[in-house]
């Protein structure tokens, strides 16, 4: 069974801190990784993709891949408010079916 | 843009109805999916659907069916509901293929009251 792993949270950060985000996986197959965004009461959306290891910057997000290790992570910067919401991960094996994490709750006080 | 529309927002039905969840898109993808999420559970894929009328069992198919008779329709059916499936029911659709992998595409989701 592949098993994608998050800690659930809450984390709390304050407003323009930086959020930090971890996600594990079992799979050591795995090819493909995502980050989705979900406010409460409404549908998951992608925010971040990341395929090779190391670092990718969109604005004030970075995914982070270590692929030996099995960890990808989500870094916000400059957190804001409008950032509060659920965070997935997802972990795609190369079936371009993906495996979710249970979620981590991000809160970010002013 | 791209879109996945879901019939119903809210249903409350009954212990033993047979229930019909329909999704639609309109962005010509190969395929579709059906998760349900509870508190603390996460996505928990149902079944997905790679072609018209191909479907495969995801991990809980127990309790549900699942109809694509046209490649922009993925349908999902209880066809005897009990109250352990109340829950949100998302419907998502992806372009991706074995070479291409694709992000996921919701719905705005089905939240399923049995009583």
């Amino acid at each position: 069974q592949k098993e994608v792993e998050q800690n659930s949270g809450p984390l709390s950060v304050p407003e323009g801190a930086i959020a930090s985000l971890n996600c594990t996986y079992s799979d050591r197959g795995s090819q493909s990784f995502f980050w989705y965004r979900q406010y409460s009461g409404k549908s998951p959306e992608l925010i971040m993709f990341i395929y090779s290891n190391g670092d990718k910057e969109d604005g004030r997000f970075t995914a982070q891949l270590n692929k030996a290790s099995q960890y990808v992570s989500l870094l916000i910067r400059d957190s804001q408010p409008s950032d509060s919401a659920t965070y997935l991960c997802a972990v795609e094996g190369g079936s371009y079916i993906p495996t979710f994490g249970r979620g981590t709750s991000l809160i970010v006080h002013p | 843009d791209v879109k996945v529309t879901q019939s119903s927002r809210y249903l409350v039905k009954r212990t033993g109805e047979k229930v019909f969840l329909e999704c639609v898109q309109d962005m010509d993808h190969e395929n579709m999916f059906w998760y349900r999420q509870d508190p603390g559970l996460g996505l928990r894929l149902i079944y997905f659907s790679y072609d018209v009328k191909m479907k495969e069992k995801g991990d809980i198919p127990e309790g549900y069916s699942v109809s694509r008779e046209k490649k922009e329709r993925f349908s999902l059916i209880l066809e005897s509901a009990s109250t352990n499936q109340t829950s949100m029911y998302l419907c998502a659709a992806s372009g991706a293929t074995l070479s291409n992998t694709g992000e996921l595409f919701f719905g705005e989701g089905s939240r399923l009251t049995v009583l």
